[in-house]
C-alpha cells in the first residue's frame, strides 16, 4: 500500500502551458507538503496545509497554487510554466504539524516536471 | 537556512558500519536532530530522530552528544542499498524541514 502517492510521475510540457500535480495520502495525516527539488539537488519547502488550510507558503511565485480538497489530498497546480519550473516536486505529509510539535514527514515518490 | 554542517561525501565499505557525523552547534533546547536520506531519484525517507538521548530503531542509530551540539548517526551494517544521500536537519515546532547538502554515503562492495 502506497503512503503517499503522486501523479504523474513524469511530467514533459511547453513553456506558457498549466499543468496539475496531485498528491494523495492513506495515512490519515493532518498535514500535507509541497517542496521542489532543483538541478542542484536543494530540496526546499513551497507548501505546507493542516486539515486544507494554507500554514506554510514560502517565497513561491503566484502562478503556484495548491489545492487541497479533503485533508488526504494536497494539488499543486502551475499556470504560465516557465523553464526554471523544471524540478522534481515531492509531497509528504505529516500527522499533526501544529506550531509546537514536531513530526516525521513521510515523502512520496516525486513528480519529475521538464519544462521545453 | 540549514542550521546543521555535514561532510559532502563519504565512503564506506559493504557490511562495515557508516558513521555520518553532524554538527549542530546553534541547536535550541526544544530542537530535535532529524535524519532522512534520499536515494537515487525517489523521495526523502524518514530514518530516526531525537532530542536528547541516544536512539536506535531497525534502520540505524543516533548518537547525540552530551552538550547536543553534534550528533553520529550510525548504520551497523551498512549495505550497497543503503548509497543514497543523508541529511542531518534540526527541527523545532514549526514543522518546516530545512534541507542542506547533506552527505553523499557511497557503500563500496
Amino acid at each position: 500500500d502506497t503512503a503517499v502517492s503522486q501523479t504523474p510521475k513524469y511530467l514533459v510540457t511547453q513553456m506558457g502551458n498549466d499543468k496539475s500535480i496531485k498528491c494523495e495520502q492513506n495515512l490519515g495525516h493532518d498535514t500535507m507538503y509541497w517542496y521542489k527539488q532543483d538541478s542542484k539537488k536543494f530540496l526546499k519547502i513551497m507548501f505546507s496545509y493542516n486539515n486544507k488550510e494554507l500554514i506554510i507558503n514560502e517565497t513561491v511565485p503566484n502562478r503556484f497554487s495548491p489545492k487541497s480538497p479533503d485533508k488526504a489530498h494536497l494539488n499543486l497546480h502551475i499556470n504560465s510554466l516557465e523553464l526554471g519550473d523544471s524540478a522534481v516536486y515531492f509531497c509528504a505529509s505529516s500527522e499533526s504539524g501544529t506550531s509546537g510539535s514536531t513530526d516525521t514527514q513521510y515523502f512520496g515518490p516525486g513528480t519529475r516536471l521538464t519544462v521545453l | 537556512d540549514a542550521k546543521t554542517t555535514q561532510p559532502t561525501s563519504m565512503d564506506c565499505a559493504e557490511g562495515r558500519a557508516a558513521n555520518l557525523p553532524c554538527n549542530h552547534s546553534t541547536i535550541s533546547g526544544n530542537e530535535y536532530v532529524y535524519w532522512y536520506r534520499q536515494i537515487h531519484s525517489q523521495g526523502p525517507q524518514y530514518i530516526i530522530h531525537g532530542l536528547k538521548n541516544n536512539e536506535t530503531n531497525e534502520m540505524a542509530s543516533l548518537i547525540i552528544t552530551e552538550d547536543r551540539k553534534s550528533s553520529t548517526l550510525i548504520l551497523p551494517h551498512a549495505t550497497l542499498r543503503d548509497t543514497a544521500v543523508y541529511y542531518c536537519i534540526v527541527q523545532g515546532g514549526s514543522e518546516k524541514l530545512v534541507f542542506g547538502k547533506g552527505t553523499k554515503l557511497t557503500v563500496n562492495p
